[in-house]
């Protein structure tokens, strides 16, 4: 356990379904991420907040719709998505002064979209 | 941009034999470098990084990696694997202090033979 939780941990769904992944860190931490990671392929930033505020998004489709209630958890709402979508999808943090010296990864989402 | 080369995509050694996984970089000033270690079904764990000083760096797990400006290269090494070191290790680079954005290269994948 590394202090940072994804759930669940497999997921499959339908191109019309719409579902939605978890995150979640007690480790007081500021910034959260989320990342792609496909076979084949590096990994991809796709979205980053700090203090639950949107920071950066990395030209994501929308039908990929993040959430940040508060620091401590970050969610991942689907819709409609495509099956070239499939993929491990890895949430990180990081206090927010020291960024990427100090990520934690979740052990991710792993993600097939039929 | 940064960016990040792992040339070699899987790599076979038996177990107690030395280790050396190859990385390259690309960025514009000092980076700061990092490995991750990713067992299957699980998320990143950091085995070292690099900010600056000694080059050589000693990580867990009896893994250390060497800092060569001139090369633009970050090597991890071990001298002697064992066969729970079978993994996917990431090299990555980041953009400096503070920054919170990490580039992973494309991975090599590790088979350790008995």
């Amino acid at each position: 356990e590394t202090g940072v939780t994804q759930t669940p941990r497999h997921l499959v769904m339908g191109m019309t379904n719409k579902k939605s992944l978890k995150c979640e860190q007690h480790l007081g931490h500021n910034a959260m991420y989320w990342y792609k990671q496909s076979a084949k392929k590096p990994l991809e930033l796709m979205f980053v907040y700090n203090f639950k505020e949107q920071t950066e998004n990395n030209s994501v489709p929308s039908r990929f719709s993040p959430e940040c209630p508060n620091s401590s958890h970050l969610f991942l709402h689907l819709h409609t998505l495509q099956p070239e979508d499939s993929a491990l999808y890895l949430c990180a943090s990081s206090p927010y002064d020291r960024g990427a010296q100090s990520y934690t990864f979740g052990s991710g989402t792993r993600l097939t979209v039929v | 941009a940064q960016s990040v080369t792992q040339p070699d995509i899987h790599i076979t050694v038996s177990e107690g034999a030395s280790l050396e996984l190859r990385c390259n970089y690309s960025y514009g000033a000092t980076p700061y470098l990092f490995w991750y270690v990713q067992s299957p079904g699980q998320g990143l764990q950091l085995l070292l990084k690099y900010f600056s000083g000694d080059t050589l760096v000693q990580g867990i797990k009896g893994f250390e990696a060497e800092f060569k400006r001139s090369q633009s290269s970050f090597n991890l090494r071990k001298p002697s694997v064992h066969w729970s070191d079978a993994a996917e290790y990431f090299c990555a680079v980041g953009a400096g202090f503070g920054n919170e954005k990490l580039t992973f290269g494309t991975g090599t994948r590790l088979t350790i033979i008995p």
